[in-house]
């Protein structure tokens, strides 16, 4: 069964720092560009950042470039995302995605991320 | 990276058809061929079910039809039932970035 499950979600202090991982399984997942996308609390949906399959190609918004860091271990079969200088607006439920060209086709349920002092 | 224009609500009775639009400009939505469409029940992860304008993954009912003409996308969902109801959210590739549209609450009346 195609699977992926986030984790490293928490309370963090504004300025602080996280790193969520999203562990994937019953899929080939070199073959696959991965995403992360967020939902604040009762808002919509908000692409955070893509990293493409084997080359490993990286995009952000531009609400968290350079502040957030998106990589991928194919041998462990794992996207993660190292979040830097966190802020209260980065207060969310973060989802990590397959998919590319804004096409996700399989979702994690999230883990959720909430910077306050 | 603005985000794509949704109307916040829409609906429809039981067995009616309702459209939802999305707005966004010629650097993303009519830009390119990659517009999906997700469904959201409450407390539930997004749900694929129209991706590059037009297409069907599998599973979902061809009661769901997705559409574009110039900056616009729409997603048409034909005998509505009691389980459509839900947030619906567009989204659109822009190049280097993908951006979502704020979402349409589709309320089954």
């Amino acid at each position: 069964e195609v699977e992926m499950l986030e984790s490293g979600g928490g309370l963090v202090q504004p300025g602080g720092s996280l790193r969520l991982s999203c562990a994937a399984s019953g899929f080939t997942f070199t073959n696959y560009a991965m995403t992360w996308v967020r939902q604040a609390p009762g808002k919509g949906l908000e692409w955070v950042s893509s990293i493409s399959g084997s080359v490993g190609s990286t995009h952000y918004a531009d609400s968290v470039k350079g502040r957030f860091t998106i990589s991928r271990d194919n041998s462990k079969i794992t996207l993660y995302v190292q979040m830097n200088s966190l802020r209260a607006e980065d207060t969310a439920l973060y989802y990590c995605a397959r998919g590319r060209y804004g096409t996700y086709d399989i979702w994690g349920q999230g883990t959720m991320v909430t910077v306050s002092s | 990276q603005s985000a794509l224009t949704q109307p916040p609500s829409a609906s429809g009775s039981p067995g009616q058809s309702v459209t939802i639009s999305c707005t966004g400009t010629s650097s993303d939505v009519g830009g390119y061929n990659y517009v999906s469409w997700y469904q959201q029940h409450p407390g539930k992860a997004p749900k694929l079910m129209i991706y590059e304008v037009t297409k069907r993954p599998s599973g979902v009912p061809d009661r769901f039809s997705g559409s574009k003409s110039g900056n616009t996308a729409s997603l048409t969902v034909s005998g509505l039932q009691a389980e459509d109801e839900a947030d619906y959210y567009c989204n659109s590739f822009a190049g280097t970035s993908v951006v979502f549209g704020g979402g349409t609450k589709l309320t089954v009346l």
